[in-house]
């Protein structure tokens, strides 16, 4: 049973461009959230999407957009990059159950450095 | 508001010593707790987790963690440290409140000396 996986494993952008990152889901798991680790900082919710819609959002800039498919597979794009968007872009998957929270499970990791 | 308090930001340890790392959390309805260890350049690794039942959890590595209600605290102890236990500690908590996302705490970044 696969974890968590997600894409690419790192990335080089310049100031300005945009960029995607991909996450699948583990099996089984219908809800996908995206999570920033700036250096020497603890994960920073960014979003939640259920049913392929955003669900619940972090204070972060429109510029940080996202996408559920019906696979539940996730996207994560940035406009505009900024070089404190320089992270480790974390994605975690869960099964949503009603209204009972359920342990997220982590991938490894999108490690984005913006020049 | 929901938070999650790691009051060190680094301890420094003797291989062979015990370890006890501070969690302290605020939030609103049952908590979910965790703690998660992170080398560096890595992502997160599950230690140990808490949903109900024996306030006191076993977790992988010889690591453990007792929940104190009336605290708000989660604290993860180890015995005897290994040289390879030294990376950054993250204590977590989630729950229904806010979304079912999960809160992490800015982390413990432990350095074991020989």
């Amino acid at each position: 049973d696969a974890g968590v996986t997600q894409s690419p494993t790192h990335l080089i952008k310049t100031r300005g461009q945009q960029v995607t990152l991909r996450c699948s889901p583990k099996s089984g798991h219908d809800t996908v959230s995206w999570y920033q680790q700036a250096l020497g900082q603890g994960p920073q919710f960014i979003f939640q999407y259920y049913e392929e819609e955003e669900r619940q959002r972090g204070n972060f800039p429109d510029r940080f957009s996202g996408h559920q498919f019906p696979n539940y597979s996730s996207e994560l794009n940035v406009n505009a990059l900024l070089l404190g968007d320089s992270a480790l872009y974390l994605c975690a998957s869960s099964l949503r159950q009603g209204l009972s929270y359920n342990e997220q499970f982590f991938g490894p990791g999108t490690r984005l450095t913006v020049l | 508001a929901q938070s999650v308090t790691q009051p060190d930001i680094h301890i420094t340890v003797s291989e062979g010593a015990s370890l006890e790392l501070r969690c302290n959390y605020s939030y609103g309805a049952t908590p979910y707790l965790f703690w998660y260890v992170q080398s560096p350049g890595q992502g997160l690794q599950l230690l140990l987790k808490y949903f109900s039942g024996d306030t006191l959890v076993q977790g992988i590595k010889g690591f453990e963690a007792e929940f104190k209600r009336s605290q708000s605290s989660f604290n993860l102890r180890k015995p005897s440290v290994h040289w390879s236990d030294a990376a950054e500690y993250f204590c977590a908590v989630g729950g229904n409140t806010g979304g079912f996302k999960t809160i992490f705490g800015a982390g413990t970044r432990l350095f074991v000396k020989a």
